[in-house]
């Protein structure tokens, strides 16, 4: 069935380090994919999203593009601020988004310290 | 703004008790669901509406139950609690149902702990 697989963390970085987070995903047909992130004692939120092939996601200085070949949609952050500590969680949507179920995967602790 | 409420934010019940999580949103969205989040295990589904009266079962359905009696509440029940239903549970919602290339909503979640 459908999958994503996330990096473990936790991830910690100095501030204004580069952050990626690896995320890779199993499914058929062309599914759409999604960032959410979490930060301490909130639900979760959307970063970004692709809906197809090649298509870059970005939003506050985060990026991810949707890699058909390698079935990947890495999370990347030129500069990290303490702010950003959270969790983050890469997610797909089956069939192009046409259905009612997000998978997700294990989520990946990111902290940054001053 | 309000957004995707949960309440309780923290419960502790024993095994055998009921009781009834409580999500409400105020963004007159169609679709509203249930995840469980485990460590390890990221976000999984539980139930999910498209609207009112309309309930459909997730990925992890047994031993709660759900109805969608208005488009604002979806409220989450489970019968007779266990001790694997020890979880952090979020209520989420988006505008439209059949689509999830809208983004979900969620509520800041309840911990819940079944001794």
């Amino acid at each position: 069935g459908d999958s994503v697989t996330q990096m473990e963390g936790p991830v910690t970085l100095s501030e204004e380090a580069f952050l990626t987070i690896n995320c890779t995903y199993t499914a058929t047909g062309y599914p759409s994919l999604f960032w959410y992130v979490q930060y301490p004692g909130e639900g979760l939120q959307l970063l970004l999203k692709a809906t197809k092939a090649d298509d870059k996601g970005s939003n506050k200085g985060f990026e991810a593009t949707y890699r058909k070949e390698t079935t990947s949609f890495h999370l990347e952050k030129g500069s990290v601020q303490v702010s950003d500590s959270a969790v983050y969680f890469c997610a797909l949507s089956p069939y192009g988004g046409a259905t009612n179920k997000l998978i997700f995967g294990t989520g990946t602790l990111l902290a940054v310290q001053p | 703004n309000a957004g995707v409420t949960q309440t309780p934010k923290f419960q502790v019940l024993k095994t055998g008790q009921s009781m009834t999580l409580q999500c409400a949103q105020d963004m007159n969205h169609e679709y509203m669901s249930w995840y469980r989040q485990d460590p390890g295990m990221g976000l999984r589904l539980i139930h999910y509406s498209v609207g009112a009266g309309i309930t459909d079962q997730g990925e992890v359905p047994n031993g709660y139950n759900v109805s969608r009696s208005t488009t604002e509440d979806f409220p989450l029940r489970l019968l007779s609690a266990a001790p694997s239903q020890t979880s952090v549970y979020f209520c989420a919602s988006k505008t439209r149902a059949a689509t999830t290339n809208e983004k979900l909503f969620f509520g800041s979640g309840t911990q819940l702990s079944v001794l």
